[in-house]
């Protein structure tokens, strides 16, 4: 089982910084199976971020995603005050099962 | 619109059942592969179990595995997870999700479940 961790655990920042989350694999991961999650409180997950670099429908695109091999990365370049949340990235290396990382949390400084 | 509608959540005991349902509408049903996905209070998301669509087979997690039977009735587009001998460790949200090309695009809002005496 291909794990997935994500780093920082917790990252502070202001509304209008830039912010860069971390998805390591164990091993490598084909691009189209990563995705990124974000989730509010009391809220379901929601897809931002699918094939490394594809956004879903109606994601504004200060949201990016990159990377390939065991190293992706989410990008949200000017936070909006609706950005803090957790965020989670997936794989599916024998789908349909998959993993999920244990997530980064990104609040207000 | 796709929506999917959980439901079928609540208290049960140890050792202990309980069935959810997931009523999805606004897609083809019987052509996608559902899945449930869990999230323990304050935890991350961890996938279940899977059921393929057009078809396809049923997969689990080792954590459920011999526990936990999912099943769809694509005439009524709702999947099931039947819950048998349930643990303290099985309490959380439980989420339906539509699996496509590697990602859940959609998700319904989730019912809870607790286990406890």
């Amino acid at each position: 089982e291909i794990v997935l961790t994500q780093s920082p655990g917790t990252l502070s920042l202001s509304p209008g910084e830039r912010a860069t989350l971390s998805c390591r694999a164990s091993q490598s991961v084909s691009s189209t199976s990563l995705a990124w999650y974000q989730q509010k409180p009391g809220q379901a997950p929601r897809l931002l971020i699918y094939g490394t670099s594809n956004r879903a429908t109606g994601i504004p695109d200060r949201f990016s995603g990159s990377g390939s091999g065991t190293d992706f990365t989410l990008t949200i370049s000017r936070l909006e005050p609706e950005d803090f949340a957790v965020y989670y990235c997936q794989q599916f290396d024998s789908s349909p099962r998959c993993t999920f990382g244990q997530g980064t949390k990104l609040e207000l400084k | 619109e796709v929506q999917l509608l959980e439901s079928g959540g609540g208290l049960v005991q140890p050792g202990g059942s309980l069935r959810l349902s997931c009523a999805a509408s606004g897609f083809t049903f019987s052509s996608h592969t559902m899945t449930w996905v869990r999230q323990a209070p304050g935890k991350g998301l961890e996938w279940v179990s899977s059921f393929g669509g057009s078809g396809g087979g049923t997969y689990y997690a080792d954590s459920v595995k011999g526990r936990f039977t999912i099943s769809r009735d694509n005439s009524k587009n709702t999947l099931y997870l039947q819950m048998n001998s349930l643990r303290a460790e099985d309490t959380a949200m439980y989420y339906c999700a539509r699996d496509y090309d590697w990602n859940y695009g959609y998700w319904g809002q989730g019912t809870l479940v607790t286990v406890s005496s």
